[in-house]
């Protein structure tokens, strides 16, 4: 069975903190995104990897950085914490659609509920 | 830029049928896809189709597509209390793997 985890399902935080957030894939993807979930603003995406330590902008990049030092696991990285990073935070993964089948499904993992204090 | 828009609710009787509308811009889109995403939970696919279609039927589920008019939609047959959800469409453009998320539209299917 595919699988996407994330290492939290809710997270607490301080301002000024600094965040990690884990996603793990087993399904041998080659890539991976990170989205945050707003009520009424839908899925955005903060940042794509393509590749072991390749990575792309996504729309809302600010204040958010990633790793991809492994194949199957992508950080994202929130150097300073503040409540307007408070969200859901979906990882995803899927095949380069190259290699993978046309319609390429990003598969989801169950989100990690980010609450700055 | 390339934008998808949805409406944001939806409530039907169950049993009846459901249509959940979506448009986008991007004229190059080639693949569109709908997504659910039950409460709690990720997001799971639940069907696309490929640009040159303009409906694909699977199960209780049909996607029409109107390129013209750049509309999609996903009907829903015998809608059960299962499905209420939160149903995402996207679109992937030529020569990318990123996909444009909608909204999204809530579901309530009430007895």
């Amino acid at each position: 069975d595919v699988k996407v985890t994330q290492s939290s399902r809710y997270l607490v935080k301080r301002t000024g903190e600094k965040v990690f957030l884990e996603c793990v894939q087993d399904m041998d993807h080659e890539n991976m995104f990170w989205y945050r979930q707003d009520p009424g603003l839908g899925l955005r995406l903060i940042y794509f990897s393509y590749d072991v330590k390749m990575k792309e902008k996504g729309d809302i990049p600010e204040g958010y950085s990633v790793s991809r030092e492994k194949k199957e696991r992508f950080s994202l990285i929130l150097e300073s914490a503040s409540t307007n990073q408070t969200s859901m935070y979906l990882c995803a993964s899927s095949r380069t659609s190259g290699r993978g089948s046309r319609y390429n499904e990003q598969f989801f993992g169950p989100g990690t509920r980010l609450t700055v204090l | 830029g390339e934008d998808v828009e949805q409406s944001l609710f939806l409530s039907v009787r169950e049993g009846d049928s459901s249509v959940i509308n979506c448009t986008y811009t991007d004229s190059s889109s080639t693949y569109l896809y709908w997504y659910k995403q039950e409460p709690g939970a990720g997001l799971q696919l639940l069907t696309y189709i490929f640009s040159n279609m303009d409906m694909k039927q699977d199960q209780r589920l049909t996607v029409l597509l109107n390129k013209k008019d750049k509309h999609l939609s996903l009907c829903i047959a015998d809608t059960q209390t299962g499905d209420s959800a939160i149903y995402f469409c996207a679109e992937r453009t030529y020569n990318t793997d990123k996909l444009i998320f909608g909204t999204g539209t809530r579901l309530q299917v009430f007895p």
